[in-house]
């Protein structure tokens, strides 16, 4: 099946630091969506995606629909501490079903 | 607040027991989804609905089932439950409009099995 896979895992950084995490795909897909989760908490959406080499911006938040459709990034710039959580990528290919295909996450840790 | 609103918020049973996960959809969401998270894992699709169809199947046990009523809310049925099926179930919606499929997330139900 479809697998997404999301890098780096975890990361440790400091209060100010710029971030950066992707995902890949073996498989094209015509939707990249990002999502942060706080514990206990369900995903909220940051950033949909919907054509490929575009790139979109959210606040200090850009992601960008690499341009072989298998890819994409997040970048989070100048760090704060409610940039903790773990962030998802998302995946939806073409075709009939609108499945919702998840990465398995990066966690974010920030230091003051 | 997603709109996407799910009880119970929190649920303890014990092996062997059945239960029922209620999840309505935002407003005008035709599609519904569920997830299965276990600890500190990724989100595990199980199945999804369209406007009470069944669109599409993951990794669902035979001993889950779901449904999804004219009214568009859904239900997810787990039975003979397991200890491993201990986790966080959250459901998603979206309209699913001219292949835009931006999916909101429920605040999630964590099902314990004792």
């Amino acid at each position: 099946g479809q697998q997404l896979n999301q890098s780096p895992q975890s990361m440790f950084i400091q209060e100010g630091e710029d971030v950066s995490m992707n995902c890949t795909s073996s498989s094209i897909f015509n939707t990249w969506l990002w999502y942060k989760q706080d514990p206990g908490e369900g995903p909220v959406l940051l950033i949909a995606l919907y054509k490929a080499g575009e790139l979109t911006s959210n606040g200090r938040l850009t992601a960008q629909f690499g341009i072989t459709r298998k890819d994409s990034f997040l970048n989070i710039s100048a760090s704060i501490p409610s940039d903790v959580g773990i962030y998802f990528c998302a995946g939806q290919s073409k075709g009939g079903s609108e499945k919702l295909v998840f990465g398995k996450g990066t966690k974010l840790t920030v230091n003051p | 607040d997603s709109g996407v609103t799910q009880t119970p918020k929190h649920l303890i049973t014990a092996t062997g027991q059945r239960v029922t996960l209620r999840c309505s959809p935002r407003s005008g969401d035709l599609s519904v989804y569920w997830y299965q998270q276990s600890l500190d894992q990724g989100l595990q699709f199980l199945i999804q609905y369209y406007n009470g169809e069944e669109r599409a199947k993951g990794n669902i046990l035979e001993r889950f089932s779901a449904q999804q009523f004219p009214d568009l809310h859904s239900e997810l049925n787990l039975s003979s439950l397991e200890l491993g099926d201990s986790a966080l179930y959250f459901c998603a919606s979206s309209v699913v409009d001219s292949g835009n499929t931006e999916a909101f997330f429920g605040q999630g139900t964590r099902l314990t099995v004792v």
